[in-house]
């Protein structure tokens, strides 16, 4: 079946320093990849997502490109702020797992001043 | 956009008491999910809707569960009797049907349940 795997946390960084957060995927179909961040107290957003091989997701400084060659969606972002800290979830969706996403466990960043 | 609307935000039980937790999908979204977030688990599937049937519910943990869709507006997730083991935030999420599934989930603030 599906799956996500993302680098374990917690990561912790120095304001404007870069950030990746690794994630690898297993599907049978051709999936679109998602990243949700949740920040404290509140549900998890879209942050971008990518619907074919090839394809770069970005919003608010953060990119994530899709690569089919070697099933990975990583996370970057060239400087980070303390804004940022929250909890990043890699997710999948194809035709194949129906209408639900299979998320990743989760990776939380702390962004320190 | 009102965005996905559960309530309450939090809910203090005792246990053996019967808890619902109730939520409002985004108009026009013809799925709803429930998931549950603990520290141990992650983030669970629980139980997921499209145009009010339910779909698949095999995420639900225990007959104590329920889940209910009466309309495309409005679904509640029961838990009776509650217990200790069920403290958790609840989620809800809506999507819309989109090709190739490449529409998102949106999600709710979230129902944080503490049973004592």
């Amino acid at each position: 079946g599906d799956s996500v795997t993302q680098m374990e946390g917690p990561v912790t960084l120095s304001e404007e320093a870069f950030l990746t957060i690794n994630c690898t995927y297993t599907a049978t179909g051709y999936p679109s990849l998602f990243w949700y961040v949740q920040y404290p107290g509140e549900g998890l957003q879209l942050l971008l997502k990518a619907t074919k091989a090839d394809d770069k997701g970005s919003n608010k400084g953060f990119e994530a490109t899709y690569r089919k060659e070697t099933t990975s969606f990583h996370l970057e972002k060239g400087s980070v702020q303390v804004s940022d800290s929250a909890v990043y979830f890699c997710a999948l969706s194809d035709k194949t797992s129906g209408s639900r996403l299979t998320f990743g466990e989760g990776t939380q960043l702390t962004v320190n001043p | 956009d009102a965005g996905v609307i559960q309530s309450p935000r939090h809910e203090v039980t005792e246990m053996g008491q019967e808890v619902t937790l109730r939520c409002k999908p985004i108009s026009g979204h013809d799925y709803l999910f429930w998931y549950r977030q603990t520290m141990m688990r992650g983030l669970e599937l629980l139980i997921y809707f499209n145009n009010n049937v339910p779909i698949d519910d095999s995420g639900m943990p225990e007959d104590r569960f329920s889940a209910k869709m009466p309309n495309a507006s409005f679904s509640t997730l029961k838990i009776q009797p509650s217990e200790p083991r069920d403290s958790a935030v609840y989620f809800c999420a809506s999507r819309q049907t989109g090709t190739g599934g490449n529409s998102p989930l949106h999600f709710g603030n979230g129902t944080r349940l503490t049973v004592t």
